[in-house]
């Protein structure tokens, strides 16, 4: 079946540190790609998606880039700041049929002053 | 506008009693998904409605149930309460069947005693 595999966390940076969390995937397919944040005991949040191969997502100065060769949609920024604490979960939606995300299980990051 | 609304936010119940949760979409969004996310996980796929018809159900037992009303805001019941019930329930709502963006509630933390 489609699946979504994330990095362990929890990450921890200094602020202004540049982060990377992996995030690769398996579809019988090609799949929408997103990444949700949640903020502590909030629900989640659209940070930014790619919808086919090669397409970059972009969202305050988050970055991640759709690479079918390696099925893969690392997010990355540049200088990390302390708001930008949260989970962060990757997830997939096929394009046929109904709407179903499908989920990692989130990468926990912790960003220091 | 306001984003997808969910109530109540809190909620403890006791095993064996049935919990109802509610749910109102963004203004014109026709299509309403449920997904459970247990503490430390990705949210997990329950239901999806949309124009008052189940489009997509998850791999979840039959106490769950879901509907949709004429205005599209949905409800989630869950009967016969099991500790393993307790979760965050959120709610997403999209546009319609197309590949449109899920846009998730707040979220009802369910604690089951």
């Amino acid at each position: 079946g489609n699946s979504v595999t994330q990095m362990e966390g929890p990450v921890t940076l200094s602020e202004e540190a540049f982060l990377t969390i992996n995030c690769t995937y398996t579809a019988t397919g090609y799949p929408s790609l997103f990444w949700y944040v949640q903020y502590p005991g909030e629900g989640l949040q659209l940070l930014l998606k790619a919808t086919k191969a090669d397409d970059k997502g972009s969202n305050k100065g988050f970055e991640a880039t759709y690479r079918k060769e390696t099925t893969s949609f690392h997010l990355e920024k540049g200088s990390v700041q302390v708001s930008d604490s949260a989970v962060y979960f990757c997830a997939l939606r096929m394009n046929t049929g109904f709407q179903k995300l499908v989920f990692g299980t989130g990468t926990r990051l912790l960003v220091s002053p | 506008d306001a984003g997808v609304t969910q109530s109540p936010t809190h909620l403890i119940k006791t095993r064996g009693q049935h919990v109802t949760l509610r749910c109102s979409p963004i203004s014109g969004h026709k299509s309403v998904s449920w997904y459970q996310q247990v503490l430390g996980q990705g949210p997990q796929f329950i239901f999806q409605y949309y124009e008052k018809e189940e489009r997509g159900r998850g791999n979840f037992p039959d106490r769950f149930s879901a509907r949709q009303f004429p205005n599209y805001s949905s409800e989630l019941n869950v009967n016969a309460l099991l500790l393993g019930d307790s979760a965050l329930y959120l709610c997403a709502s999209s546009g319609g069947q197309g590949e449109e963006t899920q846009y998730f509630g707040p979220g009802t933390r369910l604690l089951v005693l």
